[in-house]
Order: C-alpha cells, then sequence, then structure tokens
C-alpha cells in the first residue's frame, strides 16, 4: 500500500513570495490533514478535510494561507505572501475516518521543509 | 483544551540502557493519549495509543507507556535501547468526547550512543 505522498521535499523562498505545497493521501482515505512542525514544536493542525469538505480550519492564518481538496483526493495547500516565520515543516497525514486517531490510524508523509528567507 | 507537556527536550542514553521519556497532559476532559516516532526525515509514526483498559500499553520496537490519571502521565519506556532508537518522540492528546483535533507535546529528541 502506498503512503502518503507529499512534494516537494524542501523549498526555499524569500519572503513575500508565494509557494504551494502538494499532498496525496492514501487511496481511499476520506480524511487528510495538514500540520505546520516548527522547529523545537510539535505539529500543530492547520486545516481538516472529510472529503472534500473542510472540518477544522481555526488554526489556519487565513490572511496569507489556503488550502483546497478538490475532489476529495488531492490537496495543495498555498501561502501567499511568505513571511519569515512561515519557516517549518509541513506535514500530511491522512485516515479512512473522521475519527482516525482512535478507530483507526492516521498516516504521516514524509513532510515539505520550507524555509524563507 | 487540552495540552501535553515533555519536559526533556532531549535525552542522551547509552547503547542497551534503559530509558523513559516523560510526558504530562492536561485536560477538562478524559482523553486518549498517544506516542509517535519521527525519525530524521521521515513523517511521523504511532508508536502506540491508550484508548482504555489496561493502563500499561505495549507498541512496536519493543516501547511501552503507562498511564497514570490521578498523575496525568504518560510515560515511554524501553528497557533495553538500540542506536536505531535515535529519533524525536511526541506524546499526543486527543478528547474521548467531541470532535478529534490530536495535540502535541514539543517532542523529546532521543539519541542513543555506543
Amino acid at each position: 500500500e502506498a503512503g502518503v505522498a507529499q512534494s516537494p521535499r524542501y523549498k526555499i523562498i524569500e519572503k513575500r513570495q508565494s509557494v504551494a505545497f502538494w499532498c496525496n493521501p492514501i487511496s481511499g482515505h476520506a480524511t487528510l490533514y495538514w500540520y505546520q512542525q516548527i522547529l523545537g514544536q510539535g505539529p500543530k493542525l492547520l486545516i481538516q478535510f472529510q472529503n472534500n469538505g473542510v472540518v477544522d480550519d481555526s488554526q489556519l492564518p487565513k490572511d496569507r494561507f489556503s488550502a483546497e481538496r478538490l475532489k476529495g483526493v488531492d490537496s495543495t495547500l498555498k501561502i501567499q505572501p511568505a513571511k519569515l516565520e512561515d519557516s517549518a515543516v509541513y506535514l500530511c497525514a491522512s485516515s479512512s475516518t473522521g475519527q482516525g486517531w482512535t478507530n483507526t490510524e492516521a498516516f504521516f508523509g514524509q513532510g515539505t521543509r520550507l524555509t524563507v528567507v | 483544551a487540552q495540552s501535553v507537556t515533555q519536559l526533556d527536550s532531549q535525552v542522551p542514553v547509552f547503547e542497551e540502557a534503559p530509558v523513559e521519556l516523560r510526558c504530562n497532559y492536561s485536560s477538562s476532559v478524559s482523553v486518549y493519549l498517544f506516542w509517535y516516532v519521527q525519525y530524521p526525515n521521515q513523517g511521523l509514526q504511532l508508536l502506540l495509543k491508550y484508548l482504555s483498559g489496561s493502563t500499561l500499553v505495549k507498541g512496536i520496537n519493543g516501547f511501552e507507556a503507562e498511564f497514570n490519571k490521578s498523575q496525568t502521565s504518560f510515560h515511554l519506556r524501553k528497557p533495553s535501547v538500540h542506536i536505531s532508537d535515535t529519533a524525536e518522540y511526541f506524546c499526543a492528546v486527543i478528547p474521548n468526547t467531541g470532535f478529534q483535533k490530536l495535540v502535541f507535546g514539543t517532542g523529546t529528541r532521543l539519541l542513543v550512543s555506543p
């Protein structure tokens, strides 16, 4: 079974530029999560999708971050414009149900490491 | 709201020695508890989880954790570590009612040396 795929693995951009990350979840997984992991901190949930609908985006900085999951499969996370404090690893995870942390298991991708200079 | 405290940012240990990584949580409701491991340049992998039942939970790679409700702790242990256990370990909690948002601690880096 293929895992969660993310691209690119690394990205370096200048502040005020735009950047987009892509995630392909495990086939058949209805729930998709984007996490931000700043160096020295634990991952923080940015947004959770159930199929192509948003379940929670309370911690997504909506003035600069956006995410979509068209057709309930792949997802993209965009930052526009980027700030220095956006430097982090962006992790995508997926699970077969919305109760992915308890009833089943959520699987993480390798992440995209973003450096804003 | 829930929070997780991992007081040790880094734990150095020699190979074949025992190790304990500490985790304490705060929550106004009952929670489920998890430990995840992150190897360098990898995503997070579930080590073990406590949902209910026996407070001693066994996970992969020889790790185990004990849930202590009175002390609000969920410490991770391994009786004998290997070099390959060098990684970042995250404790996480989720409320057992309502919307399931996983809250992570800041992580503990386990450094195993020969």
